[in-house]
């Protein structure tokens, strides 16, 4: 699939510690996203940017903070890892009228 | 935010059979995309078909935007067909939006 890459791909943390995700893409797509799945949810928007330093909440943004600095890395932050946000997590790009490509997902558990 | 509904949430195949999975959504629409999300939890891009009628070997998809729905057809199922098949779809805001999907069970 396309260029997006996600770290780390596991990883355990306690509660009460920051945490950040990377992803980042080699396509020069306009627009990022950041997923979470949970088994009985599907697919959750948490935030997405639409262009460097242009973002914006979906609708599980409480508890994360997003940055993207430029084109190609888009970064999500738990400012202080909650068990609740045990999840994975899915950065996905596409650009202006293209199909949206997913990256292979962290996965994050917060003891 | 635009509203997706996919039907039916489960869908138990004997290995050759057809079948129809149907999405919904509330709005006028941009973009629409299904995926399948294999057992090993990854998504993989099926069709991009904001409209129209798109084929690829064994599966191909209709959407009717005029009607906001969008179907994908599974013909001659395989086991390797199950799995997750979500449909997601862009509205005005640039957000992406994924109904809950449907869980495919292809039974040798």
């Amino acid at each position: 699939d396309a260029g997006i890459t996600q770290s780390p791909r596991h990883k355990v943390t306690e509660t009460g510690t920051p945490v950040t995700l990377r992803c980042h893409q080699t396509e020069n797509h306009r627009y990022m996203y950041w997923y979470r799945q949970d088994p009985g949810h599907g697919l959750r928007l948490i935030h997405y940017s639409y262009g460097v330093k242009d973002t914006d909440k979906g609708e599980v943004s409480d508890g994360y903070s997003v940055s993207r600095s430029k084109t190609e890395d888009f970064l999500l932050t738990l400012e202080s890892a909650t068990s609740s946000q045990t999840s994975v997590y899915f950065c996905a790009t596409r650009d202006y009228n293209s199909p949206l490509h997913f990256g292979n997902g962290t996965r994050l558990t917060v003891t | 935010g635009i509203q997706v509904e996919q039907s039916p949430p489960d869908l138990i195949l004997q290995e050759g059979a057809n079948s129809t999975l149907r999405c919904n959504f509330s709005d006028s629409v941009n973009n629409l995309q299904w995926f399948h999300q294999n057992p090993w939890g990854q998504l993989i891009n099926l069709f991009y078909i904001p409209s129209g009628t798109k084929q690829n070997g064994r599966l191909s998809a209709t959407t009717v935007a005029t009607e906001r729905y969008s179907l994908l057809y599974i013909s001659s199922s395989q086991t390797t067909d199950s799995g997750v098949y979500f449909c997601a779809v862009v509205g005005n805001d640039y957000k992406l939006s994924f109904g809950a999907g449907t869980t495919v069970t292809v039974r040798a």
